[in-house]
């Protein structure tokens, strides 16, 4: 049970440049989401679904996509890099409403 | 809108003491307060949590009490200890279409030996 795992754990990308950021859990969890965490702000929420098929918008969307075509994957994608995207992206998941998430252990983004 | 605020945003203790740490929300339909512990580099771990129908909950050194009249919640850890430094963050499910958790701005935890 490796719990959610996320890759890569650092990157740097040059302005304009588009990559994806994946996660995946093996709980069976129906809930998960995107958290970014920058200093002083604890974690915003980007994106979020509640299940294969059923995404939606957290607090900071703008320059993020996501997809949930099966319950293990959650992954995101940066459309266009800019440097207010250096962060640090946290991926989680959860059982159920009234549960705690389970984090994975991030991924520090540079741009450039 | 959704708003948890968490104070205070620094904190230091001798060891030994004990440590508060008070949040407050927004919403009165909350329903679901988890605290989660951030050590440097990690990833946040979540160490105790608390449902609206229960005041308070302990694990060992650690408590949560909750005031739904208030709308706030504390985080208490009696006899600190040096691994007990981090950065530690209150959180609350707020309600709506969305139910997601909103998290406070955090609290940096020192332990002094």
């Amino acid at each position: 049970n490796a719990g959610v795992t996320q890759t890569p754990k650092f990157q740097v990308l040059k302005t304009g440049q588009s990559m994806t950021l994946q996660c995946a859990q093996d709980m069976n969890h129906e809930y998960m989401s995107w958290y970014r965490q920058d200093p002083g702000m604890g974690l915003r929420l980007i994106h979020y679904s509640v299940g294969a098929g059923i995404t939606d918008q957290g607090e900071v969307p703008n320059g993020y996509n996501v997809s949930r075509s099966t319950t293990e994957d959650f992954p995101l994608r940066l459309l266009s890099a800019a440097p207010s995207q250096t962060s640090v992206y946290f991926c989680a998941s959860r059982p159920g409403q009234l549960y705690g998430y389970t984090f994975g252990s991030g991924t520090r983004l540079t741009v450039v | 809108g959704e708003n948890v605020e968490q104070h205070p945003s620094t904190l230091s203790v001798q060891e030994g003491d004990s440590a508060v740490i008070k949040c407050t929300y927004s919403d009165s339909a909350s329903n679901y307060f988890p605290w989660y512990k951030q050590e440097l580099g990690k990833r946040p771990q979540l160490i105790i949590d608390i449902r609206s129908n229960v005041g308070e909950k302990k694990d060992q050194r650690i408590a949560v009490t909750l005031n739904k009249t208030a709308k706030h919640f504390s985080l208490h850890i009696t006899e600190t200890q040096p691994e007990d430094s981090a950065v530690y963050f209150c959180a609350a499910l707020y309600s709506g279409s969305a139910r997601q958790l909103t998290f406070g701005s955090g609290t940096q935890l020192t332990v002094l030996p």
